[in-house]
């Protein structure tokens, strides 16, 4: 059975720092491409960056570019999103969740970690 | 990249069809066949539905379809039950990015 199990998630002050982590079980994590998506409270889903299986290729929402950094470690089998220079749009709820193949959509996601930035 | 046009709302009665549209450009949604659409009940975590315009996962019921029309892409759910009341939101993605639509909230009558 596939879990993907979030933490890391919390209050912190505008310009501060937070790493999230996603720790992943019941497949073989290096084979998939993995994305961290955040839902504000009552919005939409917002894509903020990708990483491939290996971990060589990262992509990142316009957004987050240069502030955040998405990375593995395929021997732990874990996601993290180092998020820095945060900022009240950046509240959300952040969800971990995995590829489907190549392509980024996405055929399970975690239950999420809350990170509050007060405006 | 602008985020997908989806309406706020659709609702429809039990056992009626309903469709909802996502709007893009020929970057996205009109470029590529890969468009997914998830199903978010309140406080739960989003379900892919469909995939690549017109696949379901498995476990996914049939009466979910998708399909796409130039920069269009429709999501249609055809005899519609009580547990269809959700969010749903469309996605056009490729390897490297994914915008999503805002959403439409299916309403069952």
């Amino acid at each position: 059975e596939v879990q993907l199990l979030e933490s890391g998630g919390g209050l912190v002050q505008p310009g501060g720092s937070l790493r999230l982590s996603c720790a992943a079980s019941g497949f073989i994590f290096s084979n998939y491409a993995m994305s961290w998506v955040r839902q504000a409270p009552g919005k939409g889903l917002d894509w903020v960056s990708g990483i491939s299986g290996n971990g060589d290729s990262t992509y990142y929402a316009d957004s987050v570019k240069g502030r955040f950094t998405i990375s593995r470690d395929n021997s732990k089998n874990i996601l993290y999103l180092q998020m820095d220079s945060l900022r009240a749009e950046d509240t959300a709820v952040y969800y971990c969740a995995k590829s489907l193949g190549l392509n980024l959509r996405f055929n399970y996601w975690g239950q999420g970690t809350l990170v509050t930035v007060p405006s | 990249q602008s985020a997908l046009t989806q309406p706020a709302s659709v609702s429809g009665s039990p056992g009626q069809s309903i469709t909802i549209s996502c709007t893009g450009t020929s970057s996205d949604v009109g470029g590529y066949n890969y468009v997914s659409w998830y199903q978010q009940h309140p406080g739960k975590v989003p379900k892919l539905m469909i995939y690549d315009v017109n696949n379901r996962p498995s476990g996914v019921s049939n009466r979910f379809s998708g399909s796409k029309s130039g920069n269009t892409a429709s999501l249609t759910i055809s005899g519609l039950q009580a547990e269809d009341e959700a969010d749903y939101y469309c996605s056009s993605y490729t390897y490297s990015t994914v915008v999503f639509g805002g959403g439409t909230k299916l309403t069952v009558l």
